[in-house]
């Protein structure tokens, strides 16, 4: 089955520091790849994704590159902020014609906590 | 006004008690989901519908049941609430016939059981 691995928190940082959260996947096919974010009392909110292999998917400063070589989704920024401080979650979904299409399978979660 | 909301956002309750969880959505989508959020795990699928006649099991739907009214309504019941059932749960949705699959998540239902 379809699984998601990301690399164990809690991550604690300095604000203007640089943060990369690591993510692996075992998938059937090319799956979809996802990083959503999880504000304090809040939901979950797509942050980027990336569809095909060597797509770069970015957004707020944040980025992740798709490899196939190594099954990766990296999530990286080069300077946080204690605004950034939430839980982030990788995750993929298969495309259209995967028996498991139509459903995300996610990490377990990174908290990363940025201070002033 | 957001999109997807859910009713309650807290909810505290006793074992043996029967609960509902609501999620209603105004984006037009057609495909609905239920997770649970357990620290440690992230989300794992408990029940998802694809339109109002087409419900399915997820990974973790014992213990669990739903009911879709309409295309914009979601609702997961726990038959019997047990302490193990205490976590956080999700509504999402997302529209069929996306290349990407990108779901909306509501704010979430805090469920207590004692």
């Amino acid at each position: 089955g379809n699984s998601v691995t990301q690399m164990e928190g809690p991550v604690t940082l300095s604000e203007e520091a640089f943060l990369t959260i690591n993510c692996t996947y075992t998938a059937t096919g090319y799956p979809s790849l996802f990083w959503y974010v999880q504000y304090p009392g809040e939901g979950l909110q797509l942050l980027l994704k990336a569809t095909k292999a060597d797509d770069k998917g970015s957004n707020k400063g944040f980025e992740a590159t798709y490899r196939k070589e190594t099954t990766s989704f990296h999530l990286e920024k080069g300077s946080v902020q204690v605004s950034d401080s939430a839980v982030y979650f990788c995750a993929l979904s298969e495309k259209p014609g995967g028996t498991s299409y139509g459903k995300l399978t996610f990490g377990q979660g990174t908290i990363l906590t940025v201070h002033p | 006004d957001a999109d997807v909301t859910q009713t309650p956002r807290n909810r505290i309750t006793k074992t043996g008690k029967r609960i509902m969880l609501e999620c209603s959505q105004t984006k037009g989508h057609d495909r609905m989901y239920w997770y649970r959020q357990d620290p440690g795990l992230g989300l794992r699928l408990i029940y998802y519908s694809f339109d109002v006649k087409d419900i399915n099991k997820g990974e973790i739907s014992d213990g669990y049941s739903v009911s879709r009214q309409a295309q914009a309504k979601f609702s997961l019941s726990l038959e019997s609430a047990i302490p193990n059932q205490t976590a956080l749960y999700f509504c999402a949705t997302s529209v069929s016939g996306s290349s990407t699959d990108t779901q909306y998540f509501g704010p979430g239902t805090r469920l207590t059981v004692l």
